[in-house]
Parts: C-alpha cells; structure tokens; sequence
C-alpha cells in the first residue's frame, strides 16, 4: 500500500535551516515526489518535484532558499534562511496505479 | 500565467447533489490531467479524482460511486458532480493541473471553493 509519513510537526529559528523528512512505505523507494506549501488561509503552491536521486526541478518563482534532497525511500525538503512566511503546512505528495497520495503534512513554526 | 478558478461551492443538506466548476487559462487545458483535492476542516490534503488529457478517470474510494468528474476542452473547464453529499465531504474543493501528461504531481493549483453539507 502506498502510503507517505511526515512528522506532525516541526520548528526552527528565524535565519536557520531545517529539514523536513518524507517518507515512501515498502516498496515504492523509487518514487517521485513534489513538495506542497501551504500558508495559513491559503491554497497550496508546488514547491518542486523531487526524484528519487535527489534531482529537483522547482516550480515557477521558487526562492534558492528551498531545495530537496532524497535517501532511500526518505525525501527531504530544506529551507535555509528561514523567514516569517515559511511558516506554513508543508505536504508531499506522489503517486501510483491510478491513485494519488498525500502524506499527513507537517507544521512548520518559525521561531 | 496559469490561472485555475473554481467555483459552484455552498451549502447543501446531506443526500443532496452539488457541481462545481473549474475555469482554466494560460495553459493548453486540453493536454493536461486535471485533478479535485480537498481538505476538510482543519485537516490535510486528500486527493479526490483525475481526469487524463484523453479522458481516463480516477477516483479515490471515500467517492467512488457518488462523484463523476468531466472536462469540456472547449470551454477550458474541469468539473465535478457531486452525488449523494455527506457531512464528510464538507470540505474546501481545489482543482489543480498536472506537471506533465505522465507525471501525476500537480504543479498549479486554485484558491478553493468550500462545500458544506449539513442539515
């Protein structure tokens, strides 16, 4: 069954790095997946799609300040310099016979 | 600049039926899969149905049955007939566009559309 498992939650300070982690269940090691951010009261936007060899491509007026990497079946998503309006939901998302798959979301707070 | 514009959300009483809409521009509409996402109250995203540039549909099982999604090409519009409403599927509604034809990650996305069912 194809499943996606992110942390609930997760924080870091303004001006740091933190790095949210995306995990693909049994057997799907080798998918794609994109990254979702939702802000507060907002529609979600493509962050990027990311491979399973850690190739990325971002959607359009995506800041440097995001990027993703993948290890296994984990796919990370880094935001470095972080800002007040990073804080958001932030989702992945994949897919696979026929069906589409969100993980759970994980809740960013900036400190 | 694509654009994704839903609309046809409200309130309506459980077993009751309701359609939405989604206006598309700024991308050759009829070459992409098109997609509804929805999010309940102070939930995440779940996937609710696709439909493929040539028209192959997909639904997740919580609508199977009860939802039909449909694509007029001529007029740029995804839609969503919605049958046989529960209070489970009072949600915000986003339509959404596909990367690319075999890469089913959606890239743009609307502003949402709320649908309450409710006695």
């Amino acid at each position: 069954q194809l499943v996606l498992t992110q942390s609930p939650s997760a924080s870091a300070s303004l001006g740091a790095s933190v790095k949210l982690t995306c995990t693909l269940s049994s057997g799907h090691s080798n998918n794609a997946i994109a990254w979702h951010q939702q802000q507060p009261e907002k529609g979600p936007r493509y962050l990027m799609k990311l491979n399973s060899d850690g190739s990325h491509a971002k959607g359009d007026g995506i800041p440097d300040r995001f990027s993703g990497s993948s290890s296994g079946a984990e796919r990370y998503l880094t935001i470095s310099s972080l800002q007040s309006e990073d804080e958001a939901d932030y989702y992945c998302q994949t897919w696979g016979s026929g069906i589409r798959v969100f993980g759970g979301g994980t809740k960013l707070t900036v400190l | 600049e694509v654009q994704l514009l839903e609309s046809g959300g409200g309130l309506v009483q459980p077993g009751g039926s309701l359609r939405l809409s989604c206006a598309a521009s700024g991308f050759t509409f009829s070459s992409y899969t098109v997609c509804w996402v929805r999010q309940a109250p102070g939930k995440g995203l779940e996937w609710v149905s696709s439909i493929g540039d040539g028209g192959s549909t997909f639904y997740a099982d919580s609508v199977k049955g009860r939802f039909t999604i449909s694509r007029d090409n001529s007029r740029n519009t995804l839609y969503l007939q919605m049958n046989s409403l529960r209070a489970e599927d009072t949600a915000v509604y986003y339509c959404a566009k596909d990367l690319e034809s075999t890469v089913k990650l959606p890239n743009y996305w609307g502003q949402g559309t709320l649908v309450a069912v409710s006695s």
